[in-house]
């Protein structure tokens, strides 16, 4: 089946720095997300991307679906203490099993004050 | 609004037990999913649901069973609990599948541990 990978696996920053994560896949995908687990609860969808080369921010989270339609990144600026927690990024195609989610296997940020 | 509610929070079981882990959404989704999270694994699909009565398997299915008599409830069945079923348990819903689909809402999971 298709997989994901999600690089880094974790990052310690300094509060105020920027940060850049990534998904690449090897096969393409329709629609890339990008999710954060906070510790003890669930997934929390961030950004929805849905046409390649499409750039969306939400706040300070700026996301690209790429243009080849097997990438996708995730860029945080000026971090502060509440982005710490775990960044998925998901793929999805559509129609019956393949409209399920395809999640890597996530980046864990740390961020020091 | 509630969106997913899973229950119990947190579950020791003894190898051999069985239990149930629910799961309840108020927001009228069709579709609704159970994935497993397992320390630097990503979550992994174990089965899903497209609408009440209608069940597929995941990626991980094995040492699971699922029900969809509602459009509300999804509950997850283990039979016989092994130590390689020790895991993190999400439950997910969405409204569709296609274009229009924002994505899935989580539940807060379920925590697991079989000795």
């Amino acid at each position: 089946g298709q997989q994901l990978n999600q690089s880094p696996q974790s990052m310690f920053i300094q509060e105020g720095e920027d940060v850049s994560m990534n998904c690449t896949s090897s096969s393409i995908f329709n629609t890339w997300l990008w999710y954060k687990q906070d510790p003890g609860e669930g997934p929390v969808l961030l950004i929805a991307l849905y046409k390649a080369g499409e750039l969306t921010s939400n706040g300070r989270l700026t996301a690209q679906f790429g243009i080849t339609r097997k990438d996708s990144f995730l860029n945080i600026s000026a971090s502060i203490p509440s982005d710490v927690g775990i960044y998925f990024c998901a793929g999805q195609n559509y129609g019956g099993s393949q409209g399920n989610l395809i999640f890597g296997k996530g980046t864990k940020l740390s961020v020091k004050p | 609004n509630a969106g997913v509610t899973q229950t119990p929070k947190f579950r020791i079981l003894k190898i051999g037990q069985s239990m149930t882990l629910q799961c309840a959404q108020d927001m009228n989704h069709n579709y609704m999913y159970w994935y497993r999270q397992d320390p630097g694994m990503g979550l992994k699909l174990i089965y899903y649901s497209v609408g009440a009565g209608i069940t597929d398997k995941g990626e991980v299915p094995n040492g699971y069973n699922v029900s969809r008599s509602t459009t509300e409830d999804f509950p997850l069945r283990l039979e016989l609990a092994a130590p390689s079923q020790t895991s993190v348990y999400f439950c997910a819903s969405s409204p569709r599948q296609g274009v229009t689909n924002y994505g899935y809402t989580f539940g807060s999971g379920t925590r697991l541990t079989v000795v």
